[in-house]
């Protein structure tokens, strides 16, 4: 079964933590992305990568952190600095960071932070 | 930087009324994506649209790109409460390739 996994579905924590959501895909994809997702406001890009060991931010970057050590994994670390973290957060991936090209998403993750 | 505006944000209608969602750009876009998501899943693809006019049809859902392919609609003839959920389009962001979400239309049917 081809697809998008992040664990997990349901994340809470407390204020000042750090927390690493997970992200794997299994459709030998170059490119995965970050959204995140807030009621009313669409989708925004959080940090995207191209390619293994290589990733750019996207429009909403600060306090968040990532890494591509491998095709298949694209975690993402929502750190303290991270001012309002409480959201539904998006993991996906396309064949290669074009826009032509359709991306799929995983189920998500929501983040609880109190 | 480029925006896509989508609207009407929310539309809720009756089953069997029509409903569509419209997307705007300030500038040219080389090709917009349509997806859904349904009430607490993931946005998964519909549709892509490339060329200046064109049109496409998946059962009742009409797709259409504007001939400045700066706009686009996506149009539900006799709406069911399958069609219920959130209508993205999506489109490239100034030779970047990153692709730029409107803010969706929530749809709701009535049954």
């Amino acid at each position: 079964d081809g697809g998008i996994t992040q664990s997990p579905k349901y994340l809470f924590r407390k204020e000042g933590q750090n927390v690493t959501l997970s992200c794997e895909q299994n459709l030998n994809h170059d490119a995965m992305y970050w959204y995140r997702q807030d009621p009313g406001q669409g989708l925004r890009l959080i940090y995207y990568s191209q390619i293994v060991n290589d990733f750019q931010k996207g429009d909403i970057a600060e306090g968040y952190s990532v890494s591509r050590e491998k095709k298949e994994s694209f975690p993402l670390t929502v750190t303290s600095a991270q001012k309002n973290p409480t959201a539904f957060y998006l993991c996906a991936s396309s064949k290669r960071m074009r826009s032509s090209y359709e991306q799929y998403f995983g189920p998500g993750t929501r983040l609880t932070v109190t | 930087g480029q925006q896509v505006m989508q609207i009407p944000q929310y539309q809720h209608v009756q089953e069997g009324e029509d409903f569509t969602t419209y997307c705007n750009s300030s500038t040219t876009l080389s090709n917009i994506q349509w997806y859904k998501q349904r009430p607490g899943g993931h946005p998964v693809f519909l549709i892509q649209l490339v060329k200046s006019g064109e049109v496409k049809k998946q059962k009742r859902l009409t797709f259409q790109f504007g001939e400045a392919k700066k706009n686009s609609s996506l149009h539900i003839t006799a709406t069911q409460t399958t069609d219920v959920g959130t209508y993205f389009c999506a489109g490239e962001q100034g030779g970047s390739e990153k692709l730029v979400f409107g803010k969706g239309t929530k749809l709701t049917v009535n049954p």
